[in-house]
């Protein structure tokens, strides 16, 4: 079975410009995250999508959107993009059981911005 | 305010040796904690988790150890192999809290030396 699977792999991009990034989920999964990961440190969470609905925002800016679609993929959308906005972004899918479930991570996307 | 803390950014140790990942959490309401493993160029990978309800639970060579009351917990990894050198995420999630919301520390890198 496919793991959770992000596109693309790299992107580099300039201040202020715009970027998606995609991800599609574990079959079955209709709970998608996304995630930033600078580096040294752990990744911090943005966004939680579960049946096309926001169910969670972390602490970033109003640039940070993201949405989810009918086949439970789902985009993250940055704009005005900032230097301190280079990281890894990763996206995880899981269920929505609160005691056990974990969540599986996609590869991620290197951000960088120069 | 950082919730999760993992205060050894690095740990060494040889192989067959007994290695001990330890992590500090600040919020009361976490109930649910995860260890993930991390490989360059991957996204984490869930490892072992544990309820607050317990204070251990062992998979294979992974155990991990719970102490509520100090808001700590530890992953021993016996006996330590060369494969497991990878950076290691400590997570928590709070009660009612499903697994697309969690909070990780820093992690530590954990180097295994043949």
């Amino acid at each position: 079975d496919a793991g959770v699977t992000q596109s693309p792999t790299h992107l580099i991009k300039t201040r202020g410009q715009q970027v998606t990034l995609r991800c599609s989920p574990i079959s079955g999964h209709k709970s998608v995250s996304w995630y930033q990961q600078v580096l040294g440190q752990g990744p911090q969470f943005i966004f939680q999508y579960y049946e096309k609905e926001e169910r969670g925002r972390g602490n970033f800016p109003d640039r940070f959107s993201a949405r989810q679609f009918p086949n439970y993929s789902s985009e993250l959308n940055v704009n005005a993009l900032l230097l301190g906005d280079s990281a890894l972004y990763l996206c995880a899918s899981s269920g929505m059981d609160r005691s056990t479930d974990t969540q599986y991570f996609g590869p991620g996307t290197r951000l960088t911005v120069l | 305010d950082q919730q999760v803390k993992q205060n050894s950014p690095s740990l060494s140790v040889q192989e067959g040796r007994i290695s001990i990942l330890n992590c500090d959490y600040t919020n009361s309401m976490f109930d649910y904690f995860l260890w993930y493993k991390k490989y360059p160029a991957e996204g984490p990978t869930f490892l072992i988790s544990i309820s607050s309800i317990k204070d251990k639970n062992e998979d294979g060579r992974f155990t991990v150890f719970l102490n509520k009351s100090a808001k700590h917990l530890s992953l021993h990894i016996v006996p330590s192999q060369p494969g497991d050198s990878a950076v290691y995420f400590c997570a928590a999630r709070g009660y009612n809290t499903n697994a697309g919301k969690s909070t990780f520390g820093d992690g530590t890198t954990l180097t295994v030396k043949p």
